[in-house]
């Protein structure tokens, strides 16, 4: 069955304290995938799309990296207004669209 | 420029009731489409349209219609609500046709509770 993982679930870190979020996938024909951010109450904002592995991009304290199984979301020294659920999706086959269930992110001061 | 908007922002409606969101677009995208989201799940996608006067289901259809009324607008509409509708509802567009590297940008978000 096509699945899209995301995990932890939740994290909180403190201010500074550097980590990386998960998302592995189990589909067949992989044409892009892409990162979100959502913060409470609001639709998902467009981070970063990946089209192969070994790809990265970067934006300020964020980089996503992508392997053929998964993707890791890497946040160096985060601040409090990085708080917020990521949502991770993969588009595959003839294009196809799915989301993972996020991981809530909390960076205490 | 607002990008995606959608009205109403939250809506309370009984069981058996009908209602239309509403979602409109100022980025002349191609692509529309309509998900919804539920706690401890991800975006799942309801329908979408790839271009003006196409629409096709997504993975959760039922007790759902769409209508793209031009190329601005796509409308998704409860004919007899369910309590097992209550959900956050996004709509998003892309430049689209739906190819591999459409990126989707999303509206604010409907909240409807079904009572």
């Amino acid at each position: 069955e096509d699945q899209v993982t995301q995990s932890p679930e939740a994290l909180r870190l403190q201010e500074g304290e550097s980590s990386s979020l998960n998302c592995s996938y189990t589909v067949s024909g992989l044409r892009g995938l892409f990162w979100y951010r959502q913060d409470p109450g609001k639709g998902p904002e467009f981070l970063f799309t990946l089209y192969s592995a070994g790809e990265e991009k970067e934006k300020e304290r964020l980089k996503a990296t992508l392997t053929k199984k998964e993707s890791f979301l890497h946040i160096t020294a985060p601040k409090p207004e990085d708080s917020a659920t990521y949502l991770c999706a993969v588009r595959y086959n003839n294009n196809d669209m799915r989301f993972g269930a996020g991981t809530r992110l909390t960076v205490k001061p | 420029n607002a990008g995606v908007t959608q009205t109403p922002k939250f809506q309370v409606l009984k069981t058996g009731q009908s209602m239309t969101l509403q979602c409109a677009q100022d980025m002349n995208h191609n692509s529309m489409y309509w998900y919804r989201q539920d706690p401890g799940m991800g975006l799942r996608l309801i329908y979408y349209s790839a271009s003006e006067g196409t629409t096709d289901k997504g993975e959760v259809p039922n007790g759902y219609n769409v209508s793209r009324l031009n190329k601005r607008e796509f409308s998704l509409r409860l004919e007899s609500a369910a309590p097992s509708q209550t959900s956050v509802y996004f709509c998003a567009s892309s430049a689209g046709p739906r190819g591999f590297s459409d990126t989707q940008y999303f509206g604010p978000g409907t909240r409807l509770t079904v009572l």
